[in-house]
């Protein structure tokens, strides 16, 4: 079972350029969660989606969009990137929502991101 | 004020050793409360949940004061494979989980 996917893990990308962290799970899991993770300042939530074909914004959710067209995937778009963008990225999931949540999310193997 | 701090270490043990990491929370009505462990340039991963009553899991004991809101872990007899980042997980209202910074243990031989 390969859980959640991420692609790229790596990436150097210019200032101003447009990019799209992938992101895709197999557990059919209803919600699925995107976090940067900086020094010093732990995860931080960018985006969410309790199921398909709903987001919400997280803390930190400026500059970045979501989408959520079926239930296994969940891509994240930089518009135009800056170098405050420069992170890794965790794309997670977690199979309910809600206070329900037994607290285990499932997350990929992380994104590096660096903007130039 | 983060809403969830904990002390970044790194707390540095010897293979054996018993060791104790805390973490505050600011939002009294926090529903619920986890430990993860990420190792290094990794993902995090469930460690374990932490009830009310306290909850222990072969080394590890996971204990929570809401009066004074704060959490603790317990790791006893601590194995060189214990070295990571710990992170204090807090449910607020919501399904959005607030991640502490993190302690990071590094054990020794």
């Amino acid at each position: 079972i390969a859980g959640i996917t991420q692609a790229p893990t790596s990436q150097i990308l210019a200032a101003g350029r447009r990019m799209t962290l992938r992101c895709t799970q197999d557990m059919r899991h209803n919600a699925m969660y995107w976090y940067r993770q900086d020094l010093g300042l732990g995860l931080r939530l960018i985006h969410y989606s309790n199921t398909a074909g709903t987001t919400g914004k997280g803390e930190v959710p400026d500059g970045y969009s979501v989408s959520r067209a079926n239930t296994d995937d969940f891509p994240l778009t930089l518009a135009s990137a800056v170098p405050s963008q420069t992170s890794v990225y965790f794309c997670a999931s977690s199979d309910a929502p809600g206070l329900a949540n037994t607290g285990e999310l499932f997350f990929g193997e992380g994104s590096r991101l660096t903007v130039l | 004020r983060k809403e969830v701090e904990q002390d970044p270490g790194p707390f540095n043990v010897p293979e054996g050793a018993t060791v104790a990491f805390n973490c505050t929370y600011s939002n009294s009505a926090s529903q619920s409360f986890f430990w993860y462990r990420q190792d290094c340039r990794k993902e995090p991963k469930l460690l374990m949940s932490v009830y009310s009553s306290g909850n222990e899991d072969g080394r590890f004991t996971a204990q929570l004061n809401r009066a004074s809101q704060y959490i603790s872990l317990l790791i006893r007899d601590s194995k060189l494979s214990d070295s990571a980042t710990y992170l204090c997980v807090v449910n607020n209202w919501g399904n959005k989980l607030v991640f502490g910074a993190g302690t990071i243990l590094r054990v020794k031989s």
